[in-house]
């Protein structure tokens, strides 16, 4: 199974943009990137996922590297309500997700 | 439209007691998940569901006992709980469980063993 690596933690700006990385260098071909926060210890609240293009919602964009090694989910203009716990687990095959540690996102007036 | 409760919320019991968390969904989804996460790590795979009557082994089932007779139940029983499964757990539910599925989170149990 894939595994992931993030920065511990990142701060960011009121109304910038928040770029967090993370790197999944043994994935397999057929293996998505989720992308999850997580507020004060509630359960994981689904943003994003994606296989090798890059992808946009309402809530962020991610864009996955050509290699697909690595990722990046953006939040366009982050608020105070961006402030989590992000995790970016992958899923097999067989649907299972795998989550790393997540890096804590600090957004700061 | 409730999605995915857990019960109870909060739970403190003591060593070698047996103690049952719930999880419900109200989508019909196939495919249901126990997670446990403790304090300053990510979230763990215990067992998970594929349909009724069809479970299987995760990361970390060791001490846990799983059933799931109905669809829309997945409870999970410690059968002689020990301090080393003081956690947060979490239930989350899939429609078919392929890679494409989004996975919808519980709010958590937050258990305590004394």
């Amino acid at each position: 199974d894939a595994k992931t690596t993030q920065p511990p933690s990142m701060d960011c700006a009121e109304g910038r943009a928040a770029n967090l990385p993370c790197n999944h260098s043994t994935i397999s071909g057929n293996e998505y990137v989720y992308w999850y926060r997580q507020i004060h210890s509630q359960g994981p609240q689904y943003i994003i996922h994606g296989l090798k293009n890059n992808e946009t919602n309402e809530m962020a964009s991610l864009i996955i590297t050509e290699d697909r090694k690595s990722s990046t989910l953006i939040l366009p203009h982050a608020t105070l309500r961006d402030t989590a716990v992000y995790y970016c687990p992958i899923a097999s095959n067989t649907g299972k997700l795998i989550f790393g540690q997540g890096t804590t996102l600090q957004v700061k007036p | 439209d409730a999605g995915i409760t857990q019960s109870p919320r909060y739970k403190i019991t003591e060593t070698g007691r047996q103690v049952t968390l719930m999880c419900h969904q109200t989508w019909s989804h196939s495919y249901m998940f126990w997670y446990r996460q403790d304090l300053g790590h990510g979230l763990r795979l215990i067992y998970y569901s594929a349909a009724a009557d069809i479970t299987d082994k995760g990361e970390v089932p060791d001490g846990y006992v799983v059933s799931r007779s109905k669809t829309e139940n997945f409870p999970l029983t410690l059968e002689s709980a020990t301090r080393s499964q003081t956690s947060v757990y979490f239930c989350a539910s899939s429609e078919l469980g392929l890679s494409t599925d989004t996975q919808y989170f519980g709010p958590g149990t937050r258990l305590t063993v004394l």
